[in-house]
C-alpha cells in the first residue's frame, strides 16, 4: 500500500540557517510527489510538486526538493530559513485520484 | 478566482445535533475532496468526487457521515448525529484533473472548518 513517512515530528532551526525536511514514500509506480505548507489556522498551500523530468524541483518561497528514486525520498530544502517559514510541512504522494499525506513536520524558527 | 470557499469557518455544536459543512470549489475544477485533520490521525481523505460523482468514499468513518455534490459548484458534508470525537478541522480541496492526466492535478485547499462537538 502507498504510504508517506515524515520521520521528524518537530524541527527547530535558527533564522538564516539551512533546512532539510525528510520525506520517504512507498509507491509501486513513478510517484507524483508534493510538498504543502500549513500556517496556523490556515489551509494547505502547495510549495512544489514532482511529476517527471528533472529530479530537482523548485518551488515557491525559495524552497526546493529533490526526488531520489533509489532512496524513495523527496526531501525539502531551503538554504536560509526566515522566521515566516515557521509552519507545518506535509509531504504527499498522489495515488489513483487522491493524495496520501505524511503526518507532517512542524518547523519552529529561533531568532 | 477566490479559491476554494468553505463555510462556516467555525462551528460549535452539541452532541447529537446535525452539522452541515459547505464547500465551493474553484470554478472549472473537476475533482473535489473532503479531508479531516486531527492531532491524532493527521490528514485523512474522507471522500472525493469527479464531475459531481462520488468516486471513493472509503474514508468516510461511519454512516453518520454523508457527502453530496448536487452541482459542479457546491458540495456538502453532513454529520448526523454528531459526536465529540468528530471534533476536527475539515478541509475541502479541488483539482483540475486527477492523477495520470497531466500537470493540472495539484489540489487547492480551502481554509477549513473547525468543528467542535460538545
Amino acid at each position: 500500500a502507498q504510504s508517506v513517512t515524515q520521520p521528524d515530528i518537530h524541527i527547530t532551526v535558527s533564522e538564516g540557517a539551512s533546512l532539510e525536511l525528510r520525506c520517504n514514500y512507498s509507491y509501486g509506480a513513478t510517484p507524483y510527489l508534493f510538498w504543502y505548507v500549513q500556517s496556523p489556522g490556515q489551509g494547505l498551500q502547495l510549495l512544489l510538486k514532482y511529476f517527471s523530468g528533472d529530479t530537482l524541483v523548485q518551488g515557491i518561497k525559495g524552497f526546493e526538493a529533490e526526488f531520489k528514486r533509489s532512496q524513495s525520498s523527496f526531501n525539502l530544502r531551503k538554504p536560509s530559513v526566515h522566521w515566516s517559514d515557521a509552519a507545518e510541512y506535509f509531504c504527499a504522494v498522489g495515488s489513483q485520484g487522491n493524495l496520501i499525506f505524511g503526518k507532517g513536520t512542524k518547523l519552529s524558527v529561533k531568532p | 478566482d477566490a479559491g476554494v470557499i468553505q463555510s462556516p469557518r467555525h462551528e460549535v455544536t452539541e452532541m447529537g445535533q446535525e452539522v452541515t459543512l459547505r464547500c465551493k470549489p474553484i470554478s472549472g475544477h473537476d475533482y473535489l475532496f473532503w479531508y479531516r485533520q486531527t492531532m491524532m490521525r493527521g490528514l485523512e481523505l474522507l471522500i472525493y468526487f469527479n464531475n459531481n460523482v462520488p468516486i471513493d468514499d472509503s474514508g468516510m468513518p461511519e454512516d453518520r457521515f454523508s457527502a453530496k455534490m448536487p452541482n459542479a459548484s457546491f458540495s456538502t458534508l453532513k454529520i448526523q448525529p454528531s459526536e465529540p470525537r468528530d471534533s476536527a478541522v475539515y478541509f475541502c480541496a479541488s483539482s483540475l484533473l486527477g492523477f495520470g492526466q497531466g500537470r493540472g492535478n495539484e489540489q487547492f485547499f480551502g481554509p477549513g472548518t473547525r468543528l467542535t462537538v460538545l
